[in-house]
């Protein structure tokens, strides 16, 4: 079926840079992507979402970045900081309420 | 406004016994979900529904697995009996469509371990 993927496992970024995490998506009828925050022992958390009639949404040090041709999202963090450390999920929306879950990208921030 | 509240928040059973999950969404979303989410990967929706009703069950193991909303507000999610691939984190959102977010704020989860 359709899925939503990751390119990178894991990334380690020094503090203080900018993070880009890469996400690839299948299904050409996705209207809605979203990206979440997830740290040990908690729920997802919202980051920030993005409407397919969209292509750059910026929220406070976060970018995302939709590529309908190429079927590709990204997430920009800008001078990534210890609390920025999770895994990273994007997720995709077609019909209905229902989203679909990528694998999830690791962040981890050095200091 | 208070979180989606999930319990308990760790649970160890044998396989063939039974477990039940609790959720109380956030106060007024009529749309509630359950996803299950093994290690080292994202949620994979189980059930979602909107108030009482069912809209979608299509990933749910119904020979084992059964989920209830009775009057709209909290679920229960059960197992039964569990089998060790259940192992996972079982994930409660919901969420209410205002304008053009579809966010879902999750709870904290609860982490089951079939032995």
């Amino acid at each position: 079926g359709e899925s939503v993927g990751l390119h990178l496992p894991t990334l380690s970024v020094q503090e203080g840079d900018n993070s880009i995490i890469n996400c690839a998506y299948s299904n050409s009828a996705s209207d809605y992507f979203i990206w979440y925050k997830q740290e040990s022992g908690k729920g997802p958390q919202f980051i920030i979402d993005i409407r397919s009639n969209m292509d750059k949404r910026q929220g406070q040090r976060v970018t995302v970045l939709l590529n309908k041709t190429v079927k590709h999202l990204s997430l920009q963090i800008a001078a990534t900081q210890p609390g920025d450390s999770a895994v990273y999920f994007c997720a995709e929306k077609a019909a209905g309420n229902k989203l679909t879950f990528g694998g999830g990208t690791r962040v981890l921030v050095k200091p | 406004e208070a979180g989606v509240a999930q319990s308990p928040r760790y649970k160890i059973i044998e396989k063939r016994q039974s477990v039940a999950f609790w959720c109380n969404p956030i106060s007024g979303h009529a749309t509630l979900y359950w996803y299950q989410q093994i290690l080292g990967q994202g949620p994979k929706l189980l059930i979602q529904f909107q108030n009482n009703g069912v809209v979608d069950d299509s990933q749910l193991p119904k020979d084992r697995f059964s989920a209830e909303r009775l009057k709209g507000v909290d679920s229960t999610l059960k197992i039964q009996p569990a089998k060790l691939e259940d192992s996972a984190v079982y994930l409660c959102a919901s969420s209410a469509l205002r304008g053009a977010s579809y966010e879902q704020y999750f709870g904290p989860g609860t982490r089951l371990t079939v032995t």
